[in-house]
């Protein structure tokens, strides 16, 4: 079975950073891209950015350049996530995703659960 | 940047009616265009990619046409489980969403 399992629920304070992973099994991580959607509470989905693990190629929106990192560690079929200072806007849950087809683009039919990201003082 | 713009933002409609969103593209996309549904507190849920073509296990009331920049997802008989959001995304080069249409029974 294909899976995409994501790590748990996080609460943080402004200013700390943050790495959130997206594990992928069932199928060969390196062939297929992994994007990454942020959903803020009551809003809609917004695509943030996308990584190949095969060669960690990486693109990201406009409206997340500069603000997240994503990355990937293909030895654990792990894709990542990243924050060096959040902010309480970054509060929100974040889904992974993996493409119908390896090595394009495609529409997501894999998504992870979700990771809640809560960021208060 | 290509800008998806969905409409309406949300919509109530009556068990049985047939429902059309509309997703339209600032430039061509050609059938790069996917639908997804999302139950309240629920992941994303893929209906249909390539504009028009049903993911696996989709129900047949649901359908999507169109190609370039003007496309449009229907319920052709809209039913209580469909109480959701349902997103239009691209996925040529960039993968942007659309923002959304809340659909609710009347």
């Amino acid at each position: 079975e294909v899976k995409l399992v994501q790590s748990g629920a996080e609460v943080k304070k402004p200013g700390e950073s943050l790495r959130i992973s997206c594990k992928g099994s069932g199928y060969t991580f390196t062939s297929y891209w992994i994007g990454w959607v942020r959903q803020m509470p009551g809003k809609g989905l917004e695509w943030m950015g996308i990584i190949y693990p095969g060669d960690s190629n990486i693109r990201y929106s406009p409206s997340f350049q500069g603000q997240v990192a994503i990355s990937a560690d293909k030895s654990i079929s792990t894709a990542y996530l990243q924050w060096s200072s959040l902010k309480a806007s970054d509060t929100a849950m974040y889904y992974c995703a993996r493409p119908r087809r390896g090595h394009d683009f495609d529409a997501f039919d894999i998504w992870g659960p979700g990771t809640m990201v809560t960021v208060s003082s | 940047d290509i800008q998806m713009t969905q409409s309406p933002s949300s919509l109530s409609a009556s068990v049985g009616d047939r429902v059309t969103i509309t997703c339209r593209a600032s430039q061509g996309i050609s059938n790069y265009l996917a639908w997804y549904q999302q139950k309240p507190g629920k992941v994303p849920k893929l209906l249909i990619y390539a504009a028009s073509t049903l993911q696996s296990g989709v129900p047949s009331r649901f359908s999507g046409s169109g190609s370039g920049t003007d496309f449009n997802l229907t319920i052709s008989s809209l039913q209580p489980e469909d109480v959701a959001g349902y997103y239009c995304q691209k996925y040529d080069r960039a993968l942007t969403f659309g923002g959304g249409t809340k659909v609710e029974i009347k």
